[in-house]
């Protein structure tokens, strides 16, 4: 059991580049998730999705869209990338939709650096 | 505005004592509570839950207190290990069930 899968673990952008982010869950679960974390800020939600064909906006979600075509699978693409974005990005995903009875499950992030 | 805070940013303790890790949340409405280990490079992985309607709950060597008079919440660790060491966050729920996250509180032991 592969848990959430996050790819690529290092990136380096330049300014004004696109890229997506990946994450994959085999978990089944219907929440998925987007975390930005930067020192002294702690974690910050960026998107979040429900179930399939849902997403919303977290906190940052500035210069991020996000898709969810399918359970498993749930995308975060810059559009345009600036310095801001220089961030580790972490997905992480719950059975339930509501993170009441159900905690989040983390994968090992996406280090990211615009230059 | 709300927030979640953690009193202490570095703890350290001999290896084998017991830790004490503390969070002081500001909303009244929060009726769940996580404990989350993250390991360098790491994710945070998920260690113990305690709802509202609770004041402690005991999970292998950890024990989550919740005193909803103060809005204190702590993560007991007994026997602390080297491999315990980390940073700990604590994170609540309230507003449609979205996570808030402390800043964290990194854990040094000493062999």
């Amino acid at each position: 059991n592969a848990g959430v899968t996050q790819t690529p673990k290092f990136q380096v952008l330049k300014t004004g580049q696109s890229m997506t982010l990946q994450c994959a869950q085999d978990m089944n679960h219907e929440y998925m998730s987007w975390y930005r974390q930067d020192p002294g800020m702690g974690l910050r939600l960026i998107h979040y999705s429900v179930g399939a064909g849902i997403t919303d906006q977290g906190e940052v979600p500035n210069g991020y869209n996000v898709s969810r075509s399918t359970t498993e699978d749930f995308p975060l693409r810059l559009l345009s990338a600036a310095p801001s974005q220089t961030s580790v990005y972490f997905c992480a995903s719950s059975s339930g939709t509501s993170r009441y009875n159900s905690p989040l499950h983390f994968g090992n992030g996406t280090r990211l650096t615009v230059t | 505005g709300e927030s979640v805070g953690l009193h202490l940013p570095t703890l350290s303790v001999q290896e084998g004592d017991n830790s004490i890790i503390n969070c002081a949340y500001s909303n009244s409405a929060s009726d769940y509570f996580i404990w989350y280990k993250q390991e360098s490079g790491k994710g945070p992985q998920f260690i113990i839950d305690i709802r509202s309607n609770m004041d402690k709950r005991q999970g292998q060597r950890v024990t989550v207190l919740l005193n909803k008079t103060v809005k204190h919440l702590s993560l007991q660790i007994a026997a602390t290990q080297p491999g315990d060491s980390a940073v700990y966050f604590c994170a609540e729920t309230f507003n449609k069930g979205k996570l808030i996250f402390g800043q964290g509180t990194e854990l040094s032991v000493k062999p």
